[in-house]
């Protein structure tokens, strides 16, 4: 079956430490996003890439950085300059389009220890 | 600064009741919208999603959309415990952009 996947599920940061989550997704789609959620917040666009090899920041890009070396692939890392990281991370891909909804991997929760 | 607004909630209703979940956006040329269903600890999924003004129904789900007011809301016929999740608006202004999403509301449904 087709789908998106997010590794770990659950990952705990360091202080000063860089953490890289892990976004696959098989569905043949051109965009993929990476969104944040705090508690009781809506999500929030920090990157999000078109076409392999191209990027653009979102909302709340500092602290953060991405690669598109793959159709498939969109990993993001959380560097030490992310002051405040603890949140719930959010991988989506879709179609290329205003009309076509996204499709969410399962999330990875990122606690700071 | 683009912005979606919902009510947080929580929205209760009785089993078999009518749930009313309303948003609103600041910028007249959005594009298409969207509403997710989220449960607690999971991520969102999504359910409707209408481009052009008035009604579109699938199932015990209907989204209106009313460019002029911008605005946009979710109902739910016959809503069921199930149904008790929050329901996230989210807007897409320009083609090649990424969506806006709202903070979400909180549907609490009692049987």
């Amino acid at each position: 079956d087709g789908g998106i996947t997010q590794s770990p599920k659950y990952l705990f940061r360091k202080e000063g430490q860089n953490v890289t989550l892990s976004c696959e997704q098989n569905l043949n789609h051109d965009a993929m996003y990476w969104y944040r959620q705090d508690p009781g917040q809506g999500l929030r666009l920090i990157y999000y890439s078109q076409i392999v090899n191209d990027f653009q920041k979102g909302d709340i890009a500092e602290g953060y950085s991405v690669s598109r070396e793959k159709k498939e692939s969109f990993p993001l890392t959380v560097t030490s300059a992310q002051k405040n990281p603890t949140a719930f991370y959010l991988c989506a891909s879709s179609i290329l389009g205003a009309n076509y909804g996204y499709t969410f991997g399962s999330g990875t929760r990122l606690t700071v220890v | 600064q683009k912005e979606v607004e919902q009510n947080s909630g929580p929205l209760s209703v009785p089993e078999g009741a009518i749930a009313s979940l309303n948003c609103t956006y600041s910028d007249r040329v959005s594009q298409s919208f969207f509403w997710y269903r989220q449960y607690s600890g999971k991520s969102p999924e999504l359910i409707m999603s209408i481009y052009s003004n008035g009604d579109k129904e699938d199932g015990r789900f209907t989204a209106q959309l009313n460019k002029a007011s911008q605005y946009v809301s979710l109902l739910i016929r016959d809503s069921q415990p199930s149904d008790s999740a929050t329901y996230l608006c989210a807007v897409n202004y320009q083609a090649g952009t990424a969506l806006i999403f709202g903070k979400g509301t909180t549907l609490s449904v009692s049987s």
